[in-house]
């Protein structure tokens, strides 16, 4: 069954603290991406990665970091330096420029 | 201004009603767009995808892009509860270009 799953489902983030979301996906996809998404807001792009060892910036990148190991791994990691990482996270691939399919989604919250 | 403006609504329509979403933008180089259906707290799920301008129908949905005009349509015929969801478009330049510019949403409620 092909898909992208995320882990985990809802997150808790003390101050100060960093945190990792998982992204996995088995469709043999090249490419992947971090999206954050705020109430009432569109997608905002975090992080990209076309192939393997390889990752981009996207427009809100500060106080995130990634990497891309494997092709169906792209996790992400919420640093300390994140002033406001209270947001829904969305991971999706794509193996064609525009098609791009999402996981189910991380919703972080900071206590 | 946004590059992709979309109303937030909520729309509200019986059910049964033809629906009809629009976004409007600002970059005339797009050529990829997206429709995408999100259920709340739930990833986006990819709808309609149709590059450059004219008409794509697939069911009960027809996706419409008007170039000249900077404008897209997502029309839903029938409209039923389960459309009940959040209505988010999408665009690329395409090319070597990866990015997505998202709408911000359009919250449609189906009454029964």
């Amino acid at each position: 069954d092909g898909g992208i799953t995320q882990s985990p489902k809802y997150l808790f983030r003390k101050e100060g603290q960093n945190v990792t979301l998982s992204c996995e996906q088995n469709l043999n996809h090249d490419a992947m991406y971090w999206y954050r998404q705020d109430p009432g807001q569109g997608l905002r792009l975090i992080y990209y990665s076309q192939i393997v060892n390889d990752f981009q910036k996207g427009d809100i990148a500060e106080g995130y970091s990634v990497s891309r190991e494997k092709k169906e791994s792209f996790p992400l990691t919420v640093t300390s330096a994140q002033k406001n990482p209270t947001a829904f996270y969305l991971c999706a691939s794509s193996d064609r420029l525009n098609e791009q399919f999402f996981g189910p989604g991380t919703r972080l919250t900071v206590l | 201004q946004k590059e992709v403006e979309q109303d937030p609504g909520p729309l509200s329509v019986p059910e049964g009603a033809i629906v009809s979403l629009n976004c409007t933008y600002s970059n005339s180089a797009f050529q990829y767009f997206m429709w995408y259906r999100q259920y709340s707290r739930k990833g986006p799920e990819l709808l309609m995808y149709t590059y450059s301008s004219g008409n794509k129908e697939d069911g009960r949905f027809t996706a419409q892009v008007d170039k000249s005009s900077k404008y897209i349509s997502l029309f839903i015929r029938d409209s039923q509860p389960s459309d009940s969801a959040t209505y988010l478009c999408a665009m690329s330049v395409g090319g070597s270009s990866y990015k997505l510019i998202f709408g911000s949403g359009t919250r449609l409620l189906v009454r029964p």
